[in-house]
């Protein structure tokens, strides 16, 4: 079945470093991939998305390009801010109406 | 203002007893989805439904039951069924046409 697999946190970071966020993905066709972030507490936002290949999601300074040859969506960020601290899910979704699958997360701390 | 709403955001029952989730949207959306969120643990899907009087099971639906009676709503019984039912929950939405899930705050169930 389809499956993501994301790098293992927590990821601890000092304010205005730079980001990753490794994901890669497993599934038959061509899924529209996602980051959602989840701030302490809260429920899921959506972060960005990309729904073929070599497109670029983008948002709040966040970058994932969907690289359907290396089956990736890596999420970066230049320089993170202390408010970035959340848990960060990358999740793909087969057609729509469907159901998400989600990664495992990864928790970023960054402090000050 | 649009958006989903999860109450109670907390909930403390005894084993033994069912309890119900509620989740409500305004968004006008077709489809609604409960998951399930552990520790660590990304999300998994319980249940689904498209369209009102109809859903279907998700890869964790047993000892869940829901109802969608209305767009708007899209209840969840925790029955005593449900081994490990302590969790945090989470009620998502979208059109039938998009990608893009929406998610409400969540409600923790902590049964003991």
């Amino acid at each position: 079945g389809d499956s993501v697999t994301q790098m293992e946190g927590p990821v601890t970071l000092s304010e205005e470093a730079f980001l990753t966020i490794n994901c890669t993905y497993t599934a038959t066709g061509y899924p529209s991939l996602f980051w959602y972030v989840q701030y302490p507490g809260e429920g899921l936002q959506l972060l960005l998305k990309a729904t073929k290949a070599d497109d670029k999601g983008s948002n709040k300074g966040f970058e994932a390009t969907y690289r359907k040859e290396t089956t990736s969506f890596h999420l970066e960020k230049g320089s993170v801010q202390v408010s970035d601290s959340a848990v960060y899910f990358c999740a793909l979704i087969k057609a729509a109406g469907n159901k998400l699958t989600f990664g495992g997360g990864t928790r970023v701390l960054v402090k000050p | 203002d649009g958006g989903i709403t999860q109450s109670p955001k907390y909930l403390f029952r005894k084993e033994g007893q069912n309890v119900t989730l509620s989740c409500e949207q305004n968004l006008n959306h077709d489809a609604m989805y409960w998951y399930r969120q552990d520790p660590g643990q990304g999300l998994r899907l319980i249940y689904y439904s498209q369209i009102v009087n109809d859903f279907q099971k998700g890869d964790i639906a047993e000892g869940y039951s829901v109802s969608r009676e209305k767009k708007e709503s899209f209840p969840l019984t925790v029955t005593s069924a449900q081994k490990n039912p302590t969790a945090f929950y989470l009620c998502a939405s979208g059109t039938g046409s998009s990608y893009e899930q929406y998610f409400g705050p969540g409600t923790r169930l902590t049964v003991t």
